[in-house]
């Protein structure tokens, strides 16, 4: 089975950064997701991590360490628009299992 | 543009019934994923399909079945709908084997009195 944390809640300030962590115990594992999901929309994809290190796509970034069960999704020059849950999630052969989801509240 | 579309977009019906869920996608894809989304819960997978005949259980699949008779359509059936199924559905899509990353539909919301 799968097991996966992330917190619950997040606030920051517009224009700061935020670190959203990821832990996972797994029975298989063939990559790390972040989806991004607005109130009352579908999750959207942000970034994939299959091997070990950072991804840089824009403001959004992803890290992963297979051996520690550990990720994270870093968000720069935090907007308004980025107020939004952020979902973690194990690919195991082509099926996700997601975490509950962290709600991040940026602030003017 | 390719995309998935899912049918109706909110449902309400009452317990026992049957109720089925339209998921369409025009992606081509082989892979097609049913989950439900639920507060504090996050999305939960209820049934996926890895092509057309293939259908497998997920971690909440009780209650619920599909059928794949093509590459498009994955339907959701709550047998007999029960309060406890009242939650927010979301379909999915990935290509083959080499794919990445899961295309979601807009979501159903389903409210069983």
């Amino acid at each position: 089975g799968q097991n996966i944390d992330q917190p619950t809640e997040m606030t920051a300030t517009e224009g700061a950064i935020v670190q959203i962590n990821c832990t996972y115990q797994t029975s298989g594992f063939n990559g790390l997701f972040w989806y991004q999901q607005h109130a009352g929309e579908a999750p959207t994809f942000l970034s994939y991590n299959v091997l070990d290190g950072l991804e840089e796509k824009g403001r959004f970034s992803s890290f992963l360490s297979r051996s520690k069960g550990y990720s994270y999704l870093l968000l720069k020059e935090l907007q308004m628009k980025d107020s939004a849950s952020y979902l973690c999630a194990v690919r195991s052969d082509y099926k996700l299992s997601f975490g509950a989801g962290t709600t991040v509240t940026v602030r003017a | 543009d390719a995309e998935i579309t899912q049918s109706p977009r909110h449902k309400i019906t009452e317990t026992g019934r049957q109720v089925t869920l339209a998921c369409h996608q025009t992606w081509n894809h082989n892979n097609m994923f049913w989950y439900r989304q639920d507060l504090g819960h996050g999305l939960r997978l209820i049934h996926y399909s890895y092509g057309v005949q293939d259908t497998n259980k997920g971690e909440v699949s009780d209650g619920y079945s599909v059928s794949r008779s093509n590459t498009e359509d994955l339907p959701l059936t709550l047998e007999s709908a029960a309060s406890s199924q009242t939650s927010v559905y979301f379909c999915a899509s990935s290509a083959g084997r080499g794919g990445n990353e899961q295309f979601f539909g807009p979501g159903t919301r389903l409210t069983v009195l």
